[in-house]
C-alpha cells in the first residue's frame, strides 16, 4: 500500500491570509501528482496535474510546486477567500508495473477561511 | 457531454441485499475507477479498469465486483451488503492527465 500523506489535516485561516499545505508521496514509480479541490456535497474537481520535477503550476491565486526526488508537493493559496474553503486532496499517480495508472489519494487538508 | 454520470444518487439497503451502482461516461476515456469516501479516510480505490474487458483490484475490493464490457460503462456490484459498506461512492474516468468524478452515490446499509 502506497503512503500518501497530507499535512496539516485541517487549517483555519482568516480572509486575506496566505496559506500552504503539503503532500508527501513515494519517490519511486512516479508518473504524476494530482491536486483536487473538493467542496462539501460536490465531486472532487481537478486543480493541477504535475509530472516534472521542479514543476510549478498556477491557477488564479492557487499555485503548486513539485519535488519528485524527495517526494513532496506544496499547494499555496494567496489571499484566501471564504469561497476557498474546501478539502484539498493530492493523489499519487503510479507508473509502475501492474499498478500503472492507479491513483492513491491522501486524506486531504480541510481548509476553512473565516470572513 | 454529460461527463461522468452515476445512478442512483441515494440508496438504502438492508444487510444481505445486493445491488449495482451504475457509472457511465461519454468522453471515451479508457481508464475508469470506483472510490469510496469515508470520514477521515479520504478517497479509497475499490476497483479500476484500464479498458474494456480489463479490471483490477484497488485498495479495498472485498465485497465488491466490477465488470467492463464497454468503454462507457463500469458498474459496481455489492454482492451482500454489510453496514461497513455504508459510504459515499464516487466513479471517475480519466485520460491519464487527471480524473473526472461523477456526482457520487450515498449508500446506507441498515
Amino acid at each position: 500500500i502506497l503512503n500518501v500523506e497530507q499535512s496539516p489535516q485541517s487549517l483555519h485561516v482568516q480572509e486575506g491570509d496566505s496559506t500552504n499545505f503539503t503532500c508527501s508521496f513515494p519517490s519511486s514509480n512516479f508518473y504524476a501528482l494530482h491536486w483536487y479541490r473538493w467542496e462539501t456535497a460536490k465531486s472532487p474537481e481537478a486543480l493541477f496535474v504535475m509530472t516534472l520535477n521542479g514543476d510549478e503550476k498556477k491557477k488564479g491565486r492557487i499555485s503548486a510546486t513539485l519535488n519528485t526526488k524527495e517526494g513532496y508537493s506544496y499547494l499555496y493559496i494567496k489571499g484566501s477567500q471564504p469561497e476557498d474553503s474546501a478539502t484539498y486532496l493530492c493523489a499519487f499517480h503510479n507508473a509502475g508495473g501492474t499498478s500503472y495508472g492507479k491513483l492513491t489519494f491522501g486524506q486531504g487538508t480541510i481548509l476553512t477561511v473565516h470572513p | 457531454n454529460a461527463g461522468v454520470t452515476q445512478t442512483p444518487k441515494f440508496q438504502v439497503l438492508k444487510t444481505g441485499q445486493s445491488m449495482t451502482l451504475q457509472c457511465a461516461q461519454d468522453m471515451n476515456h479508457e481508464y475508469m475507477s470506483w472510490y469510496r469516501q469515508d470520514p477521515g479516510m479520504g478517497l479509497r480505490l475499490i476497483h479500476y479498469s484500464v479498458g474494456a474487458g480489463i479490471t483490477d483490484q484497488g485498495e479495498v475490493p472485498n465485497g465488491y465486483n466490477v465488470s467492463r464490457s464497454t468503454t462507457e460503462d463500469f458498474p459496481l456490484r455489492l454482492l451482500s451488503a454489510a453496514p461497513s459498506q455504508t459510504s459515499v461512492y464516487f466513479c471517475a474516468s480519466s485520460y491519464l492527465g487527471g480524473q473526472y468524478f461523477g456526482p457520487g452515490t450515498r449508500l446506507t446499509v441498515t
